[in-house]
């Protein structure tokens, strides 16, 4: 099973600032991971698939890069909306898709 | 507009069995792949089964093979996860969910919330 480990945990930023969270796989999962917003009370929202590669109606300052075993999701210039928990998800090695833990992008 | 409903979720005693649903619309539901997913109380994402769109594959977590079934109708547009042997690490919210690669997970219902204990 891949595990899929995050960085930070939390991230304490004021509105306006670089949010960059991290995702790195215990094995390759070569291009094939994908990032999730979720805030309190509703179901996670997928932000960017394989890597690189925005959802639907995904605003532009939502980016991601990487590949193998280590990627990153970067929010160029932190919205008040932003403030919630990302997820990524790997489907390179499945069954099982797994989850990482999460980190929660909180207000300074 | 894509809509998935989930129902079926209750407190259940240890060892007991539960039979949650999904009903899709706004969308060609044989089409898809669909997919549980079940968010911990602790907040973790855990991917528990898959089923293609015909329903002939099927696929599973450890924790929940052998004690858990995935099945769909698409006459109805309906999925269905019948859990058994249910443990207190069973408690969570259920979502059902799909994606436009599989397993992906683009679209997701409100959730249906499963509680065991006695």
């Amino acid at each position: 099973e891949i595990v899929l480990t995050q960085s930070p945990a939390i991230l304490s930023l004021s509105p306006g600032e670089r949010a960059t969270l991290s995702c790195r796989a215990s094995q390759s999962v070569t291009n094939y991971l994908a990032w999730y917003q979720q805030k309190p009370g509703q179901a996670p929202r997928l932000l960017i698939y394989d890597a690189s590669n925005r959802a639907t109606g995904v605003p532009a300052r939502f980016s991601g890069r990487g590949s193998g075993t280590d990627f990153t999701l970067t929010i160029s210039s932190l919205e008040p909306e932003d403030f919630a928990v990302y997820y990524c998800q790997q489907r390179g090695k499945w069954p099982p898709v797994t989850f990482g833990p999460g980190t929660t992008v909180e207000i300074k | 507009e894509v809509q998935l409903v989930e129902s079926g979720g209750a407190l259940v005693q240890p060892g007991g069995s539960l039979r949650l649903s999904c009903t899709g619309s706004g969308f060609s539901f044989s089409t898809y792949a669909m997919n549980w997913v079940r968010q911990t109380p602790g907040k973790r994402l855990e991917w528990l089964s898959g089923i293609s769109g015909s329903g002939e594959t099927t696929h599973y977590a450890d924790s929940v093979k052998g004690r858990f079934t995935i099945s769909r109708d698409n006459s109805k547009n309906t999925l269905h996860l019948q859990m058994t042997s249910l443990g207190t690490d069973d408690t969570a919210l259920y979502y059902c969910s799909f994606g436009e690669l599989f397993p992906q997970f683009d679209y997701w219902g409100q959730g249906t919330l499963v509680t065991v204990s006695s």
